[in-house]
């Protein structure tokens, strides 16, 4: 069964700090990692897609890894901003047609 | 494309009231997928379809959840009758095949009294 674990649970860092969101899988047999964004309130944004075939994707300040043989993931944001205060989660497909969520972590960036 | 869209944003009712939620994927999306978010029990997959056929309801509580998918453009989530327990939000998330990136929408907030 894959469990998705999220470390830490909650982060708070000042503003213009870089930071690194955790995120671990038990099963190494993944198509894909994607990470979310989720502002309270609202929906699920998704920041980053990355195939089972890539080691890392970037967007802007945002900056995703994926290790499949040690099951893990990092999300990797430069020069943090209060706008960045959100919940991370992490994503992965299990048994095709589930995506296993992390409990997230919860960032809040002081000005 | 305005994205995957959800409504009502808001229900409160009764115990006992049928509610329905309704989805609008993304066109051209071939994977639409319910999910429930609660404080307690985090993000669960209620059912998922594939091409608007059911591939798997295992996440439906009980037998008062039911969805459809009539057409590639349309599904709704429905509950009858509505407990307390049931308060929650729920999101329609769609794909372009199920292990694509996942969309998401804005959720149904739904609160039954």
């Amino acid at each position: 069964k894959q469990e998705v674990t999220q470390i830490p649970a909650a982060l708070s860092v000042p503003e213009g700090e870089n930071l690194v969101l955790n995120c671990s899988f038990t099963d190494s047999a993944i198509y894909n990692l994607q990470w979310f964004r989720q502002d309270p309130g609202k929906g699920l944004t998704s920041l980053l897609l990355i195939q089972s075939s890539q080691r890392e994707q970037t967007s802007g300040r945002l900056n995703a890894s994926l290790d499949k043989s040690s099951g893990r993931s990092t999300l990797y944001i430069a020069a943090s901003q209060p706008g960045d205060s959100a919940t991370y989660l992490c994503a992965v497909p299990y048994n095709n047609n589930d995506m296993r969520f992390g409990a997230g972590t919860r960032l809040t960036v002081k000005p | 494309d305005a994205g995957v869209i959800q409504s009502p944003r808001h229900e409160v009712t009764e115990m006992g009231q049928e509610v329905t939620l309704r989805c609008k994927p993304i066109s051209g999306h071939n994977s639409l997928f319910w999910y429930r978010q609660t404080m307690m029990r985090g993000l669960e997959l209620l059912i998922y379809f594939n091409n608007n056929v059911p591939i798997d309801d295992s996440g439906m509580p009980e037998d008062r959840f039911s969805a459809k998918m009539p057409n590639a453009s349309f599904s709704t989530l429905k509950i009858q009758p509505s407990e307390p327990r049931d308060s929650a939000v729920y999101f329609c998330a769609s794909s372009f095949e199920y292990t694509g990136e996942l969309f998401f929408g804005e959720g149904s907030r739904l609160t039954v009294l």
